[in-house]
């Protein structure tokens, strides 16, 4: 199973609002990512995790809250969001595999947020 | 700056090879190439990777240019289900570990019939 699943599909949410983006995995890899993208434009990396715990934040703001509650699962939680955070959501994962650079990453179909 | 550069837009006849370029001239010396693509309403998928040698797999192959400031992308038969946006992409020198990507701009293959 090559598959990384990613839910709800599409979400809209008020400025207000507190909601959370999930994202599995049943692939073993050990490196889970979030990537942001633009309408046009190509993913911009987020966060990174290895081995459960966050590497990278790609100095994100602090309304994204990433949570890796095991080797299977991440989750971005959203609170107090803007208009200009509208956009496609994804997850991937990979291998930690020992040779650097050569990992494939397998992404999830991302979510797709509007915020109002 | 692990910076690429590719055509906004390429467009093919079905059936027909496609060579897509990327310049990546500021690439380090142990950085792999990878190139992903992107279908309509899906994640990326993986392509192709490679280091200095030329590189085939069952999708594609990767022609890398003896001093590694480029790449190109070949498909070799195009089909209409080859259209997408097709990424070359280098990992963030700014750290020695892990896949941090860093995509590109992209080109947008159009596949006519």
């Amino acid at each position: 199973d090559t598959e990384v699943t990613q839910t709800p599909k599409h979400l809209v949410m008020g400025m207000t609002n507190k909601k959370s983006l999930k994202c599995e995995q049943h692939m073993g890899h050990r490196a889970m990512y979030w990537y942001k993208q633009k309408a046009k434009k190509p993913p911009e990396l987020m966060f990174v995790y290895s081995y459960e715990k966050l590497s990278i934040n790609e100095s994100v703001p602090s309304r994204f809250s990433p949570e890796c509650p095991n080797s299977s699962l991440l989750n971005l939680h959203l609170h107090a969001l803007q208009p200009e955070d509208s956009a496609l959501y994804l997850c991937a994962s990979s291998h930690m595999g020992a040779q650097k650079g050569t990992d494939t990453q397998y992404f999830g179909p991302g979510t797709r947020l509007t915020v109002l | 700056d692990a910076k690429t550069t590719q055509p906004n837009s390429m467009e093919s006849n079905e059936e027909e090879p496609v060579h897509l370029p990327c310049n990546h001239s500021t690439i380090s010396g142990t950085d792999y190439i990878h190139w992903y693509r992107q279908l309509p309403s899906q994640g990326p998928e993986y392509v192709i990777h490679g280091l200095t040698s030329n590189v085939n797999n069952r999708m594609a192959s990767l022609a890398i240019a003896e001093d590694r400031k480029s790449s190109t992308l070949i498909l070799h038969r195009a089909t209409l289900r080859d259209a997408a946006v097709y990424y070359c992409i280098l990992r963030d020198p700014r750290r020695n570990y892990g896949q941090n990507f860093v995509f590109g701009p992209g080109t947008r293959l159009s596949v006519l019939p």
